[in-house]
């Protein structure tokens, strides 16, 4: 059974630094993995996928990366503002048609 | 593209009633999904259709749950005789094919 994890659970850091957001995953067949941002009572953002022959994936100031022999994803976010704080999920895809969810990193981002 | 869209966005209701969720997918998407999210938590597979066959369930799904979406399009997830356990977020996704899923704002459902 697939289980997806994210370290850490909260992460609290001031503007402007660069960080790590941390994803593994116990079974490294996958077909793809997705990184999702959610806020507060909201609905999923998705913000990057990236197909399991890919090692890695860009989206401004946004990159994920994937390594599958090893069960791990990063989201690296660059130059971080206060619009960027909330809750990062990443999910997995093995191809069975759901996706299973880590369980989030809860981002501030301290002006 | 508007986007996955549902309603109602919030829900309260007594135990013992039923409740009933609308989904609209994204139009040209063949794939829809249902997921459940309690607070602090990673959303958790319920169910999912390709076009208007119900394919796969989750152990999650009592007999309390049905889902349907008829002609292939818009999905209904109805709850029978609601519990207390049965508060939370129920979300939609869309996707074509096994690609990338997109989600609607949800449905939040709270029983007293």
């Amino acid at each position: 059974k697939q289980e997806v994890t994210q370290i850490p659970a909260a992460l609290s850091v001031p503007e402007g630094e660069n960080l790590v957001l941390n994803c593994s995953f116990t079974d490294s067949a996958i077909y793809n993995l997705q990184w999702f941002r959610q806020d507060p009572g909201k609905g999923l953002t998705s913000l990057l996928l990236i197909q399991s022959s890919q090692r890695e994936q860009t989206s401004g100031r946004l990159n994920a990366s994937l390594d599958k022999s090893s069960g791990r994803s990063t989201l690296y976010i660059a130059a971080s503002q206060p619009g960027d704080s909330a809750t990062y999920l990443c999910a997995v895809n093995q191809g069975a048609q759901k996706l299973v969810f880590g369980q989030g990193t809860r981002l501030t981002i301290n002006p | 593209d508007t986007g996955v869209s549902q309603d109602p966005r919030h829900k309260i209701t007594k135990r013992g009633q039923n409740v009933t969720f609308r989904c609209d997918p994204i139009s040209e998407h063949n794939r829809l999904y249902w997921y459940r999210q309690t607070l602090g938590q990673g959303p958790e597979f319920l169910t999912y259709f390709q076009n208007e066959a119900q394919l796969e369930k989750s152990r999650l799904l009592s007999d309390r749950f049905s889902a349907e979406r008829p002609k292939g399009s818009f999905s209904t997830l109805e709850i029978q005789r609601t519990e207390q356990g049965d508060s939370a977020m129920y979300l939609c996704a869309s996707s074509l094919g096994q690609e990338e899923q997109f989600f609607g704002p949800g449905t939040r459902l709270t029983v007293l």
